[in-house]
């Protein structure tokens, strides 16, 4: 069956370090692959998009990597901060649709 | 704002009554997308409009959800006969673009529906 995963644990992080968190995806070949932010009360945002032809991609002080052999998605916030605290989601294009994983919560602890 | 609007925020109904749920997309946003999302679940698909293309209803979960789109634009996600299951909050989202080439969803903040 088709599954993206994601930890469903929440990551605890100190401010400062970097965050990683993962997506794996089984039975998709996806074209692309996005990133969203969620706030508690609130829709997700996007934040990044990378292709299947690209390892990797930066905005600031997000990098995304995308390896289709692994079937893998890792998503890296450098120098985190409290502010950075929220649920992160992939997603991945499945027939002609867009289908989310089921997040994980970071915590960036001061 | 110029963002995607969605109306209730909040929705509390009895079990066995109708709802309906709307959505206000971006101007010019051809796509349109609802989704349903559960306490501490991810995103379920419901159904996706593209232009005049015929709807993917595919991720309805029984035959008392139907959505329409008017006009291309606004968006009515109808629930028939509510049940308790039903309860959790619904996404609308909107991009310029169908799914293929990867633009982005703008979504709404939700409606919470509650189903007592």
């Amino acid at each position: 069956s088709q599954k993206i995963e994601q930890n469903s644990e929440a990551l605890n992080i100190q401010e400062g370090k970097t965050a990683t968190l993962t997506c794996n995806y089984t039975n998709y070949s996806p074209a692309y692959l996005q990133w969203y932010r969620q706030d508690p009360g609130r829709g997700p945002v996007f934040l990044l998009l990378i292709r299947e032809n690209e390892k990797e991609k930066r905005k600031e002080r997000l990098k995304v990597t995308f390896d289709t052999t692994l079937k893998q998605s890792l998503f890296h916030i450098t120098a985190s901060q409290p502010a950075d605290s929220a649920t992160y989601l992939c997603a991945l294009e499945g027939f002609q649709k867009l289908v989310f994983g089921t997040g994980t919560r970071l915590l960036v602890s001061p | 704002g110029a963002g995607v609007s969605q109306s209730p925020s909040n929705k509390v109904t009895e079990k066995g009554k109708d709802v309906e749920l709307r959505c206000d997309p971006i101007s010019g946003h051809t796509a349109l997308y609802w989704y349903r999302q559960s306490l501490g679940q991810g995103l379920e698909f419901l159904i996706y409009f593209q232009g005049n293309s015929a709807p993917d209803k595919s991720g309805l979960p029984s035959d008392r959800f139907s959505a329409e789109r008017t006009g291309g634009s606004v968006s009515t996600l109808t629930i028939q006969r509510t049940q308790q299951e039903d309860s959790a909050v619904y996404l609308c989202a909107s991009s310029l673009v169908g799914a293929g080439p990867g633009s982005p969803l703008h979504f709404g903040n939700g409606t919470r529906l509650t189903v007592t």
